[in-house]
């Protein structure tokens, strides 16, 4: 039974460029979640995501980023015009369903972006 | 308000001894659950423990375990025995009220096993 799948596991691009995170949950996983670490820090909560809903996106940036979770395929993060501040790891994690605080969420290995 | 504090940035401990790492939550929930993770250098984020906010025993798993104490609002991880490969940043997490969807974590302690 696979993971939580993240592509591509390091991204490089340029400053104003786009940048597209994937990220396929565990099979029979329909919640997805994003997190952000930036260095030498722990992982900030960006967006809750299900099947073509977002459910809570309190943690994402006003501008520039956006995700989606398509009927099918993977979960998207995706972040225009990047600037160097952009540069982090970030995680996806994934769940069966909506649960409350007595389940694990399933993180991905990451996505490492590096501005220039 | 943070909270997720842990207050140890570093910490070195020579192999094969135990090793508690400390970790302060703060909540008004009464439903919460916290967990701890480990980071190797390899960046990935791998699960070790989970404990409920209405567990009556500490969580156990192997040679982690998770004392908790619900007055003090405290969840220390203890690693007994320890080994070259727990060298890694752990981070303490928390997962609020019954329809908490996101963890919040803590900025992480980095543990050195010294051979």
């Amino acid at each position: 039974n696979a993971g939580v799948m993240q592509n591509p596991r390091h991204l490089v691009r340029r400053r104003g460029q786009e940048a597209r995170l994937r990220c396929s949950p565990m099979k029979g996983h329909s919640h997805v979640y994003w997190y952000r670490q930036l260095p030498e820090e722990g992982l900030k909560f960006m967006v809750y995501l299900q099947k073509e809903n977002i459910i809570d996106e309190s943690g994402m940036p006003k501008e520039r980023f956006s995700a989606e979770f398509p009927k099918e395929g993977p979960s998207i993060l995706r972040i225009q015009q990047v600037v160097r501040g952009d540069s982090a790891a970030y995680f996806c994690a994934s769940s069966p369903q909506r649960q409350g605080a007595y389940n694990e969420q399933f993180f991905g290995p990451g996505t490492r972006l590096t501005v220039l | 308000a943070q909270k997720i504090t842990q207050t140890q940035p570093g910490m070195f401990v020579q192999e094969k001894e135990a090793v508690t790492l400390d970790c302060t939550y703060d909540t008004s929930d009464q439903s919460y659950g916290l967990f701890w993770y480990k980071q190797p250098s390899s960046g990935e984020m791998i699960f070790l423990i989970y404990q409920g906010s209405y567990d009556e025993q500490n969580a156990t798993e192997g040679r982690y375990s998770l004392n908790f104490q619900k007055a003090r609002k405290s969840a220390n991880l203890v690693i007994s025995a320890s080994q070259l490969g727990d060298s890694a940043m752990y981070f303490c997490a928390m997962r609020e009220g019954l329809s908490g969807d996101k963890i919040i974590f803590g900025k992480g302690t980095r543990l050195h096993i010294l051979p």
